[in-house]
Formats: C-alpha cells, structure tokens, sequence
C-alpha cells in the first residue's frame, strides 16, 4: 500500500498569499496518477488536480500541481477567501487507492 | 447538472447490515465506472469498492472485502453498496464518487453529498 504523507498538517496564511502544499509518497507514484482534492466544511471533496498537474474542469489557473515519482506540490498562487478549506492528495495508481492525510489551510 | 445522491445511512449494531443507494442524474450512467469512499475523523478519506460501466468487475480493499458488496443498476441510474457484518470501525460517512470514463481509473471527478454510517450498540 502507497502512503501517501502531507505536509504541513495546518498552513496559516492571508488571502493574497502563495499556499506551498506537499504530498510525499511512500514509493512511487505510477504515470503520474495523482489528484488534489479541496474540502470544505460539512461538504464533499472536489477535484482539483489530476494527473499530478491537469486542472479539473472549472478549477481556477491560480490552482496548479506539479511532481513526480514520491514527491508532488499544490500551489495557490495567490489565496482567495473561498481558498481556505482542507486539502487532500490521493494516488490512483495502485490498489489500494490511498489519500492523504490532509492540509489544512486557514487564515492568518 | 451531473449529480449523486446517496441514502440508506443510519444506526446499525454490531454484526448488522445496511445497504447505501447513489441516485445519479445529469450524466449517462452506464457510460461510467463507479466508487464508494468512505471520511472518518480518524482515519480520513479511505477508498472503498470501484466497479466497471457493466458490473463485472469490482474491487474492494482487504478492510472490507468479503463484508461489502457493490452492484449498480443502469436501467435506474443507481448504484449500491451491500455491507454486512459491519463493525464499530466501518462507522463514518460514505460518498459515491464517479470516474472519469469506462474503465475503472482516474481521479474522483464528482461527489455526492455523503451519508452517515454509525455502527454501535
């Protein structure tokens, strides 16, 4: 099973600020098979990136992924207010899926 | 607007049974493999069953196998999970989730809202 460890836990910044999210994993990642999920609360995930770097339909260019192998990046160039949520990494590339633990982004 | 809704969650004991529906609209069902995946506070977001566009073919992880059971129907645009045995740890809130095409691969591109799962006595 592919583990997948998200730093840091929690991401205090200001609406306007760059977001840095890493997601390691425990060994690597087939083709490229993974997405970023934000979440909101008492909602469902949504996707935002797969493929390690395609955007999901509708999803903001300020939003981008990039990695390969064990070690993949989620930057929000510059946070909105709708912005700060939890986000998950998820591979799905090998069985069992696996998703990260999660980043919580909140404002400074 | 594409759209899953899942029911059937509840309080179930130990040992029990309960069976989840996802209710999808505004996309052609058949024509997509299908998910379940599970949030608890504790152990996050875990992966569940997948099965293909016609139902042959399902996958489970080894924390439900031989418990859980996913079907779907096309004819009623439904998709279903069969849980049996359940135990306190299977507790949590289920999402449907569809696929991005006909196989069973890709990223979770749509949700629905979720039911709620409390196993305890």
């Amino acid at each position: 099973e592919i583990v997948l460890t998200q730093s840091p836990g929690t991401l205090s910044l200001s609406p306007g600020e760059r977001a840095t999210l890493s997601c390691r994993a425990s060994q690597s990642v087939s083709t490229k098979y993974l997405a970023w999920y934000q979440q909101k609360p008492g909602q469902a995930p949504r996707l935002l990136i797969y493929g390690a770097s395609s955007r999901a339909t509708g999803i903001p260019d300020r939003f981008s992924g990039s990695g390969s192998g064990t070690d993949f990046t989620l930057t929000i160039s510059r946070l909105e207010p709708e912005d700060f949520a939890v986000y998950y990494c998820q591979q799905y590339g090998n069985a069992p899926l696996t998703f990260g633990g999660g980043t919580k982004v909140e404002i400074k | 607007e594409v759209q899953l809704l899942e029911s059937g969650g509840g309080l179930v004991q130990p040992g029990g049974s309960l069976r989840l529906s996802c209710a999808a609209s505004g996309f052609t069902f058949r024509n997509y493999a299908m998910s379940w995946v599970r949030q608890t506070p504790g152990k996050g977001l875990e992966w569940v069953s997948s099965i293909s566009v016609s139902g042959g073919n399902t996958y489970y992880p080894d924390s439900v196998k031989g418990r859980f059971i996913i079907s779907r129907d096309n004819s009623k645009n439904t998709l279903y999970l069969q849980m049996d045995s359940l135990r306190a740890e299977d507790t949590a809130v289920y999402y449907c989730a569809k696929r991005p095409g006909e196989i069973v691969s890709g990223a979770f591109d749509i949700w629905g809202q979720g039911t709620m799962v409390t196993v305890s006595s």
